[in-house]
């Protein structure tokens, strides 16, 4: 059971390149969400899904876009990077919107946008 | 805006001390609340959570909740070394995303 996995663990990107952070989960959750984490600071939500098709804004959602076409796949994109957005990348899933649902959360992606 | 707030630490303890952790937020609304572990490096990992006032074990993990204070903390008896890490509170209002506090660097010293 992999639980959320995802790609890469780290990455180097030049300042204005383009990537994909891709996030994978087999539990079949339909709760899915993007955050980062700076240093020494808590977590910030960027994007998350409530479901195949429904995507939502989170409270940093500017230079990402995302995308849920299944239920086990929530790619993050990257466009035009800028420093801003060197931070640490968590994938997260959820059952439901209940209480007993909490976050389980993939191994992360090191982003340095220099 | 919903806040949840934790002093950042660090916070120091011998090795067999009881390690309290707080945490407070500003939700009345709040329902479901979480305590995560998170290594240096390393994703977050849950450790417990509780919705209903009163106290919850786990171990040697204690949660407790205070919902008219709008307060809750995690006791860690007997801590370890291997307890060293930043403990993460989340907070939930039912149908709404989690907000998670800033985290409170915990070390023990052996």
């Amino acid at each position: 059971n992999a639980g959320v996995t995802q790609t890469p663990k780290f990455r180097i990107l030049k300042i204005g390149q383009s990537m994909t952070l891709q996030c994978t989960q087999d539990m079949n959750h339909n709760y899915m969400y993007w955050y980062r984490q700076d240093p020494g600071m808590g977590l910030k939500l960027i994007y998350y899904s409530v479901g195949a098709g429904i995507t939502d804004k989170g409270e940093v959602p500017n230079g990402y876009n995302v995308s849920r076409s299944t239920t086990e796949d929530f790619p993050l994109r990257l466009e035009l990077a800028a420093p801003s957005q060197t931070s640490v990348y968590f994938c997260a899933s959820s059952y439901g919107i209940g209480g007993k649902s909490p976050l389980h959360f993939g191994n992360g992606t090191r982003l340095t946008v220099t | 805006q919903k806040e949840v707030e934790q002093n950042s630490g660090p916070l120091s303890v011998p090795e067999g001390a009881i390690a309290s952790l707080n945490c407070t937020y500003s939700d009345r609304g709040s329902q479901s609340f979480f305590w995560y572990r998170q290594y240096s490096g390393k994703s977050p990992e849950l450790i417990m959570f509780i919705y209903s006032n009163g106290d919850k074990e786990d171990g040697r993990f204690t949660a407790q909740l205070n919902k008219a204070s709008q307060y809750v903390s995690l006791l860690i008896r007997d801590s370890q070394p291997s307890d060293s890490a930043t403990y993460l509170c989340a907070v939930r209002v039912y149908g709404q995303n989690f907000v998670f506090g800033p985290g409170t660097r915990l070390s023990v010293l052996p």
